[in-house]
């Protein structure tokens, strides 16, 4: 079982739609969760950045944490053409030499 | 302005040379990375410094080197000894403790 799986995608919605996306993980000593959104041939950039279990909202973007599930997602509300892109998960341990751990990503397309 | 930049954006090599691939960071992070991002397989760990003058070996190592000598700058070099060179390399840096890392806009290598 690999550390973090993505839904492996690809996803259409029309434009308004909820989107729901979402990553599993086996390390349960996993504690920083991020997602970053990463338009194509640019680089990623962090979206949301949550600790331990539990809801985070900015906007239209909400991220959840589940760590009795080792489960983390993250919404997307009305969403937009300009929200196209790949969603990739990120998570760590934390502490010293901590490292991040990604998913493989999910291409978002939100058709008008 | 603060933030990452690589260079540069596009880079063709011909089989059998090394080439090098640049990262600056003006954020004052301690600790950079390099990743390798193909189609489909997500991000993987090249090498990462948490402080100037060391470094050490991520998940693929093989076929590549790096350097530290500064605290803004952290360049890889791919040499000829990598089977695959081909592919979207990803610089980031972190500020310390957070493990949250910002990417630089990436360096598309493509060996001819």
């Amino acid at each position: 079982q690999k550390e973090v799986e993505q839904d492996p995608g690809p996803l259409s919605v029309p434009e308004g739609a909820i989107v729901s996306l979402n990553c599993t993980y086996s390390n349960s000593a996993f504690q920083y969760f991020m997602w970053y959104r990463q338009y194509s041939r640019k680089g990623p950039e962090l979206l949301m950045y949550t600790y331990s279990s539990g809801n985070k909202e900015d906007g239209r973007f909400t991220a959840q944490v589940d760590k009795s599930s080792k489960y983390i997602s993250l919404f997307i509300r009305d969403s937009q053409p300009s929200d196209s892109a790949t969603y990739l998960c990120a998570m760590s341990v934390g502490g010293a030499n901590s490292k991040l751990t990604f998913g493989k990503g999910i291409t978002l397309s939100v058709r008008p | 302005d603060g933030g990452i930049t690589q260079s540069p954006k596009y880079l063709f090599r011909k089989e059998g040379q090394n080439v090098t691939l640049s990262c600056e960071q003006n954020l004052n992070h301690d600790a950079m990375y390099w990743y390798r991002q193909d189609p489909g397989q997500g991000l993987r760990l090249i090498y990462y410094s948490q402080i100037v003058n060391d470094f050490q070996k991520g998940d693929i190592a093989e076929g590549y080197s790096v350097s530290r000598e500064k605290k803004e700058s952290f360049p890889l070099t791919v040499t000829s000894a990598q089977k695959n060179p081909t592919a979207f390399y990803l610089c980031a840096s972190e500020t310390g403790g957070t493990d949250t890392q910002y990417f630089g806009p990436g360096t598309r290598l493509t060996v001819l």
